[in-house]
């Protein structure tokens, strides 16, 4: 199976930030990565696939970017709204795994 | 609008089992996979499998062969998911999410919103 790792686990950010977060890869895995974001008690919900797709209705302050084994995800100016935990998932084969989460908290 | 909407939450005792299902709208249940997903606390999601609604073909992740099933009702537009022989590490919301493919870019979206099931003795 294909390990994903996530960093950072968490980060404290204020409006406005700029904030990255890098999924990683146990093998190459292409452009195959979809990016999710999940708030409390709530399903995730798809942001970016095929690594940097973004999903209609997603605002454009969202990008995704790389392939091979190192990918991004990055909000260009952090918005209240955007407080939550954002997970990457491989698409590249089955059984298809998730990263552990990256906590993106208000400092 | 595209919509799946799930079971209430369940509680059970180890060794027992739970079906849960999932109810599809919007779209036509038939053309697009359901796939299922757990998420204990603190923790990534964890993919348990996929069905096809139209022929009912599925395959399951390696860690739940034998436990699970996952089965439909094409009538009423339904997916289950069965798990047997549940233990405490079992304890999980379970979601389930179609899956789409274009090109050969798989993605899970839309999700239910996820049935909590918990077990203990």
């Amino acid at each position: 199976d294909i390990q994903m790792t996530q960093s950072p686990a968490s980060l404290s950010a204020s409006v406005g930030d700029r904030v990255t977060i890098t999924c990683r890869a146990s093998q190459s895995i292409s452009s195959y990565l979809n990016w999710y974001q999940q708030k409390p008690g709530k399903a995730p919900k798809l942001l970016i696939y095929a690594a940097s797709s973004l999903l209609s209705g997603v605002p454009s302050r969202f990008s995704g970017r790389g392939s091979g084994t190192d990918l991004t995800l990055t909000i260009s100016s952090l918005q209240p709204e955007d407080f939550a935990t954002y997970y990457c998932q491989q698409s590249y084969s089955s059984p298809w795994t998730f990263g552990q989460g990256t906590k993106v908290e208000l400092k | 609008q595209v919509q799946l909407v799930q079971s209430g939450a369940e509680v059970k005792k180890p060794g027992a089992s739970v079906k849960v299902s999932c109810k599809a709208s919007g779209y036509s249940f038939i053309s697009y996979d359901i796939n299922w997903v757990r998420q204990a606390t603190g923790q990534g999601p964890e993919w348990m499998g996929w069905m096809n609604p139209n022929s009912g073909d599925t395959g399951y992740a390696q860690k739940f062969q034998g436990r699970v099933t996952m089965t439909r009702n094409i009538s009423i537009s339904t997916a289950y998911v069965e798990l047997s022989s549940l233990r405490s590490e079992d304890t999980a919301v379970y979601y389930c999410a179609r899956g789409q493919s274009d090109n050969g870019w798989f993605r899970l979206d839309p999700w239910g919103q996820g049935t909590p099931v918990t077990v203990s003795s």
